[in-house]
């Protein structure tokens, strides 16, 4: 069974930084990109950030690029999104979520972790 | 890229059904077979309803169903039923691994 449970959120202040993590089981990690996508607070779905299997490749909404980043651990199974300069607008449940094996669809996701900027 | 458009709210009764619709552009919805819908109870992990527009993954009631015309993708329920009761979300591939959803539909069973 495939699971995704994300770790890390937090209450930020503007221009701060904080990172989250994604551990994943039930599946062979190193063969699937990763995509971290956000909602905020009476809004949709965002996608945020992929990372392709190998960690070689990487990509990001434009309101992050600059700012976020994110990696993977390959000996841990896990995925992280390092947030620096954050903003108020980047405050949103953060949800981890795994591509198949074509990266053209998010078939599994985790229940999310919740990330304030606030002052 | 800009959020494909959905309502904000759907309802019916149990035993009816109900489409959503998924209003996006030539650039996602339009260019690519490659519609999605998730099933969202707050709290929960979003689960995937409909893949490639009209794809059910293994497990997902046959009372879902999906499709395409132009820029506009949909999601019918049929024979609804008290646990379909959830936030729907479309979601296309944008291209070089991005995606853009839908803004979310609150699917209310009377």
């Amino acid at each position: 069974e495939v699971q995704l449970l994300e770790a890390g959120g937090d209450l930020g202040q503007p221009g701060g930084s904080l990172r989250v993590s994604c551990a994943a089981s039930g599946f062979n990690f190193d063969n699937f990109a990763m995509v971290w996508v956000r909602q905020a607070p009476g809004k949709g779905l965002e996608w945020v950030s992929t990372i392709s299997g190998t960690g070689g490749g990487k990509f990001y909404t434009k309101s992050v690029k600059g700012r976020f980043m994110i990696s993977r651990d390959s000996a841990r199974s896990a995925v992280f999104l390092q947030m620096d300069n954050l903003r108020t607008e980047d405050t949103a449940v953060y949800y981890c979520a795994r591509a198949d094996s074509a990266v053209t669809t998010i078939d599994y996701w985790g229940r999310g972790t919740l990330v304030t900027v606030s002052s | 890229q800009s959020a494909l458009t959905q309502p904000a709210s759907v309802s019916g009764s149990p035993g009816q059904s109900i489409t959503i619709s998924c209003t996006g552009t030539i650039s996602d919805v339009g260019r690519f077979n490659l519609v999605a819908w998730y099933q969202h109870h707050v709290g929960k992990a979003p689960k995937l309803m409909i893949s490639g527009v009209t794809r059910r993954p293994s497990g997902v009631s046959i009372r879902f169903s999906g499709s395409k015309s132009g820029n506009t993708a949909s999601l019918t329920i049929s024979g609804l039923q008290a646990e379909d009761e959830a936030y729907y979300y479309c979601c296309s591939y944008g291209g070089d691994s991005t995606w853009v959803f839908g803004g979310g539909t609150k699917l209310t069973v009377l």
